[in-house]
């Protein structure tokens, strides 16, 4: 059974850079066509998926965050990261991360990020 | 970028009866060259992650119940929970992975 646990500062000053880790056990990151992805949800709105990375190390982005967002992994870790600079409060939100590519069917349990001064 | 769109944003239902909630896409994401509609169905309850129901806009997961079932191709589609459950009550999200990915608004199912 594939579990993920995300991680990091709960709180983030306005024009800093939101770092976030996942944790992944019960499956590795490295196996064959694996995909990792994330998806944020603000407070009471919809979710939005970020982008993945998969099991070679390839990323692929949500356009409109490309410039902001950086996804990467730690094969020895069996982790993923996540990187999204120049954060304002629009980037107040529940962050998950889940395994697939087009589709989800295992996800964490999220991690509330908040944006403020 | 493809924009989904859910209806009814919330609605109530008796136990035992059914509920429709309809999305659509502003676009067709039925790939011609497979046949496919790129759609899938998530449930969601409070406090909790989104759960994967069914993809490929009709085909259920395992381990998801039968009473929910999925239809529609092109921009048209309904998940349909026949008889709903007291558990049932969730939000339900649209998901199209057609050209990116995107999420309806979402569709908050109650108990009347």
């Amino acid at each position: 059974q594939v579990q993920l646990q995300e991680s990091g500062p709960g709180l983030v000053k306005p024009s800093q850079t939101l770092s976030l880790t996942c944790a992944v056990s019960g499956g590795s990151i490295s196996s064959d066509d694996s995909h990792w992805s994330w998806i944020r949800q603000p407070p009471g709105k919809a979710l939005e998926w970020l982008g993945y990375i998969d099991y070679r190390g390839n990323t692929f982005y949500k356009s409109s965050l490309k410039s902001r967002l950086t996804i990467s992994r730690d094969t020895s870790k069996n982790q993923i990261s996540l990187e999204l600079s120049s954060v304002t409060a629009a980037d107040t939100a529940v962050y998950y991360c889940a395994r697939g590519e087009l589709t989800w069917d295992y996800w964490g349990q999220g991690t509330l990020v908040t944006v403020s001064s | 970028d493809i924009v989904m769109t859910q209806s009814p944003d919330s609605l109530a239902v008796s136990v035992g009866e059914r509920a429709t909630i309809n999305c659509k896409s502003s676009q067709s994401i039925l790939y011609s060259s497979n046949n496919k509609n790129y759609l899938a169905w998530y449930q969601q309850k409070p406090g909790q992650p989104p759960k994967l129901l069914i993809d490929w806009a009709s085909t259920r997961k395992s381990g998801v119940p039968d009473r929910f079932s999925g239809s529609g191709s092109g921009t048209d589609f309904t998940l349909t929970i026949s008889s709903l459950q007291a558990e049932d009550v969730a939000v339900y999200y649209c998901q199209q992975y057609y050209s990116s990915r995107s999420f309806g608004p979402g569709t908050n199912v109650d108990i009347k």
